[in-house]
């Protein structure tokens, strides 16, 4: 069974551009989770969707968005790029129906901002 | 605001001996507790989920859970090498409606 797939892995911005990152559940998972990970404060939350529709939303600004689409499949997207957005951000599915909310990380989307 | 707290390290512990990684949470609600793995450069992986008060064990890994003192814990015995990474700590409500909570992890170091 495939894992969490999301692409691209490694990409160079440059700041004010916007990104756009994608994200594979695991198949039959329906649940799609972001976080964004930094050397200084960690695995922080960006928002969950299920079924399409944004469920919880953390804490941070409207530059940062996402969708879901109805094979599950998710984006997130950062407009007018900044610095401080370098970092690792990692999609993570879930099936609330078969494994409770134990999420499962793909390999993450390495951004750099220059 | 909910928060998970880890010791960030390094804990450093010699091959073969036991590890023992800590976590304590805010929320007295919490159900569900998970310990991933993360290799520098690489994603987290999840090595052990926890729901109940007492131990899980699962293999080298064993999982302590105590409700009452919002404290869970995971003990790695016959540490090895391949053992060096960071632990993060992770919390959550039953049902999947909410996102865990993840402390910023500790690292460990197994010294040959």
């Amino acid at each position: 069974k495939a894992g969490v797939t999301q692409t691209p892995r490694y990409l160079i911005k440059t700041r004010g551009q916007q990104v756009t990152l994608s994200c594979s559940p695991i198949s039959g998972h329906r649940s799609v989770s972001w976080y964004q990970q930094t050397p200084g404060q960690g695995l922080q939350f960006l928002f969950e969707y299920f079924s399409e529709t944004q469920r919880n939303k953390g804490n941070f600004p409207g530059r940062f968005s996402g969708r879901q689409f109805s094979n599950s499949r998710s984006e997130m997207n950062v407009s007018t790029l900044e610095l401080g957005d370098s970092a690792l951000y990692l999609c993570a599915s879930s099936s609330p129906g078969i494994s409770g909310n134990t999420i499962y990380f793909g390999e993450g989307s390495w951004l750099t901002v220059v | 605001q909910k928060e998970v707290e880890q010791n960030s390290g390094p804990l450093s512990v010699p091959e073969g001996a036991i590890a023992s990684l800590n976590c304590t949470y805010s929320d007295r609600g919490s159900q569900s507790f998970f310990w991933y793995r993360q290799y520098s450069g690489k994603s987290p992986e999840l090595i052990m989920s926890i729901y109940s008060n007492g131990d899980k064990e699962d293999g080298r890994f064993t999982a302590q859970l105590n409700k009452a003192s919002q404290y869970v814990s995971l003990l790695i015995r016959d540490s090895q090498p391949s053992d060096s990474a960071t632990y993060l700590c992770a919390v959550g409500a039953w049902g999947g409606n909410t996102p865990l909570v993840f402390g910023k992890g500790t690292r460990l170091s197994v010294i040959a």
